[in-house]
């Protein structure tokens, strides 16, 4: 099936830093979504991004299929950035493991 | 419009009894996903329902897990007998249709914490 690597493990910032993480796929796939799993267990979709580029705020994320990664840039990060982002592949939604954020005041 | 409803919020149980969660999805919306969501690691699909019938649960352990969906609305998810290592959160999802995961089309509820001591 399907393997995808998600890094950093860990990220650790000051409010107002700059961060990507990063999310490699093992197989072509047409399907690629960020999440963001809140300190309190509740997953929101970010981006629905199978290829290609698209922002939302201070939030914006690429996909290079042809090349099987997605990056998610933050910028400008603020406390309530904490949490864990996963990146999900495939119709079924393969998740990886997540990057765990945790951005100080 | 209402979000993904489920509920206990949290569980406790001693290994070897039952546990039901029930589900409640948004709205007209067809799919209907259980993923198990171990510590530290990311939720993994356990079965995934079009309207009231199974079309995929080849993660599901059938040994001990089963899950319904009557009517098409809500769903349960049922664990007998517990063991030490279905300690989890359990997340149910929906999505109009049944390539949601195509089209971006994924609500998650928040979830119910399983602990199995």
């Amino acid at each position: 099936g399907i393997q995808v690597e998600q890094s950093p493990p860990d990220l650790i910032l000051q409010e107002g830093a700059n961060s990507t993480l990063r999310c490699n796929f093992s197989d072509s796939v047409n399907n690629l979504q960020w999440f963001h799993q809140n300190p309190w267990g509740q997953l929101i979709n970010l981006f629905y991004i199978p290829s290609g580029t698209k922002q939302n705020g201070r939030l914006s994320a690429t996909t290079v299929a042809t090349e099987r990664y997605s990056l998610l840039y933050i910028s400008s990060s603020q406390t309530t950035d904490s949490g864990v982002y996963f990146c999900a592949v495939g119709v079924k939604l393969v998740f990886g493991k997540g990057t765990k954020l945790t951005v100080n005041p | 419009e209402a979000g993904v409803a489920q509920s206990p919020r949290y569980k406790i149980i001693e290994k070897r009894q039952s546990v039901a969660f029930w589900c409640n999805p948004i709205s007209g919306h067809a799919t209907l996903y259980w993923y198990q969501q171990i510590l530290g690691q990311g939720p993994k699909l356990l079965i995934q329902f079009q309207n009231n019938g199974v079309v995929d649960d080849s993660q599901l352990p059938k040994d001990r897990f089963s899950a319904e969906r009557l009517k098409g609305v809500d769903s349960t998810l049922k664990i007998q007998p517990a063991k030490l290592e279905d300690s989890a959160v359990y997340l149910c999802a929906s999505s109009r249709s049944g390539t949601g995961g195509m089209r971006g089309d994924y609500t998650f509820g928040s979830g119910t914490r399983l602990t199995v001591v």
